[in-house]
């Protein structure tokens, strides 16, 4: 089954312990993004990637770290986090040139942050 | 930046009643794409429109973008409770072409529909 595989579902940690939430796609999509979901804000882009080794910031980078090392993979890394990045975030990708079939989001993860 | 606007906020509509959701753009809109979410989950695609006067139809819901390619509509039909959830329409960012860095989101529209 085509998908965008996001792990964990849910994570709470603590402020300041470094955590990785994971972003596999099984489509060979070359675009790739992170975005945040909050009450009020709606969805916002972190970080984008055109293809692999190829990243850049969306709207809201601070205190996000992103890498594209393989193409299928797309982790985001919470280096120190804090309770004000408790949020549900999401991962999305795309074929690209097939912009008709849009972006393929996953389920999201739910992170809180005490 | 552009901006989405999303109307109304909320809505709610008996069941088997029609309804139309609207999506408004601060600059020319290059690719708008309309999504459902149930409540804290993912988002589902529905549908893509890109070319001025566009309209898309996929079982009960139709998406529609005006000619001078700054508003769209999604129109559902004879609503049922499966339609019920959050309705997002969001349009390619534009700043590198193609879409490859992504969209920018309306804040959504809350479906509740009634029995």
């Amino acid at each position: 089954e085509a998908q965008v595989t996001q792990n964990p579902r849910y994570l709470i940690t603590v402020t300041g312990k470094k955590l990785t939430v994971t972003c596999s796609q099984n489509m060979n999509h070359e675009y790739m993004s992170w975005y945040r979901q909050d009450p009020g804000l709606g969805l916002r882009q972190i970080y984008y990637s055109m293809n692999v080794e190829v990243t850049d910031k969306g709207d809201v980078p601070e205190g996000y770290k992103v890498s594209r090392k393989e193409k299928r993979n797309f982790p985001l890394i919470l280096e120190s986090p804090s309770p004000n990045q408790t949020s549900l975030y999401f991962c999305a990708s795309s074929p690209g040139a097939d912009r008709v079939s849009g972006y393929t989001f996953g389920s999201g993860t739910r992170l809180t942050v005490v | 930046s552009q901006e989405l606007e999303q109307s109304p906020q909320s809505l709610i509509v008996q069941e088997g009643k029609n309804l139309t959701i609207n999506c408004t753009s601060s600059k020319t809109l290059y690719g708008l794409y309309w999504y459902k979410q149930k409540y804290g989950e993912g988002l589902i695609f529905l549908m893509m429109l890109q070319k001025g006067g566009e309209e898309k139809s996929h079982e009960k819901i139709t998406a529609k973008l005006d000619e001078k390619k700054q508003q769209s509509s999604l129109h559902i039909t004879a609503s049922q409770p499966s339609h019920a959830g959050i309705y997002l329409c969001g349009a390619d960012r534009g700043r590198t072409g193609g879409g490859a860095d992504g969209l920018t989101f309306g804040k959504g529209t809350h479906l509740i529909i009634q029995p």
